[in-house]
């Protein structure tokens, strides 16, 4: 079974740019979160969706957006990127049925520098 | 909200000792807790869960202790290993769907 997959890898962009990540789940699960970890402050939560609803969401500023597909893919997208938007961005799949929080798995991350 | 708190920051430890790291919620709601491991530069696993119908889970030399009505949990590590050295992570549920609120992190070194 494939794991949480999260695309690109690496990224570089300046301030005022925008970017675009994304985040395959394991197939079957439904859920997708996402977090924002930085060195001092730790695992910080954006957003969650479910079945293509954003089902909560963190407090970020509007800048930070995101979206799920049909397929259960999930995108995020920062606009006009700030230098404290570095980070390493991950997303977490879980199966996000039922009144209890199931397991969720984190994918490798993307790090995202801002220059 | 959920507040989670973890304790210490920093652990070190010889190898074949015992490492405890101590986390508190806020939530009387909350109903499962698990831990992460994070290697350096890799994504958190998750290690071990515990959900709040029973007091203690464990597997092999990893346990996990909750105690509702203090609300708190524990992880236990018995006879580290150097691969056992990571950043460890407790996380709770918030009342919301979807949200893990995450302690701060436990940086576990262990020496040989």
């Amino acid at each position: 079974k494939a794991g949480v997959t999260q695309t690109p890898r690496y990224l570089i962009k300046t301030r005022g740019q925008q970017v675009t990540l994304s985040c395959s789940p394991i197939s079957g699960h439904r859920s997708v979160s996402w977090y924002q970890q930085t060195p001092g402050q730790g695992l910080q939560f954006l957003f969650e969706y479910f079945s293509e609803t954003q089902r909560n969401k963190g407090n970020f500023p509007g800048r930070f957006s995101g979206r799920q597909f049909s397929n259960s893919r999930s995108e995020m997208n920062v606009s006009t990127l700030e230098l404290g938007d570095s980070a390493l961005y991950l997303c977490a799949s879980s199966s996000g049925t039922g009144g209890i929080l199931g397991e969720a798995f984190f994918g490798q991350g993307t790090r995202l520098t801002v220059v | 909200g959920e507040n989670v708190e973890q304790h210490p920051s920093t652990l070190s430890v010889q190898e074949g000792d015992s490492a405890v790291i101590k986390c508190t919620y806020s939530d009387s709601a909350s109903n499962y807790f698990p831990w992460y491991k994070q290697e350096l530069g890799k994504r958190p696993q998750l290690i071990i869960d515990i959900r709040s119908n029973v007091g203690e889970k464990k597997d092999q030399r990893i346990a996990v202790t909750l105690n509702k009505t203090a609300k708190h949990f524990s992880l236990h590590i018995t006879e580290t290993q150097p691969e056992d050295s990571a950043v460890y992570f407790c996380a709770a549920p918030t009342d919301s769907w979807g949200k893990l609120q995450f302690g701060a992190g436990t940086q576990v070194v262990v020496t040989p």
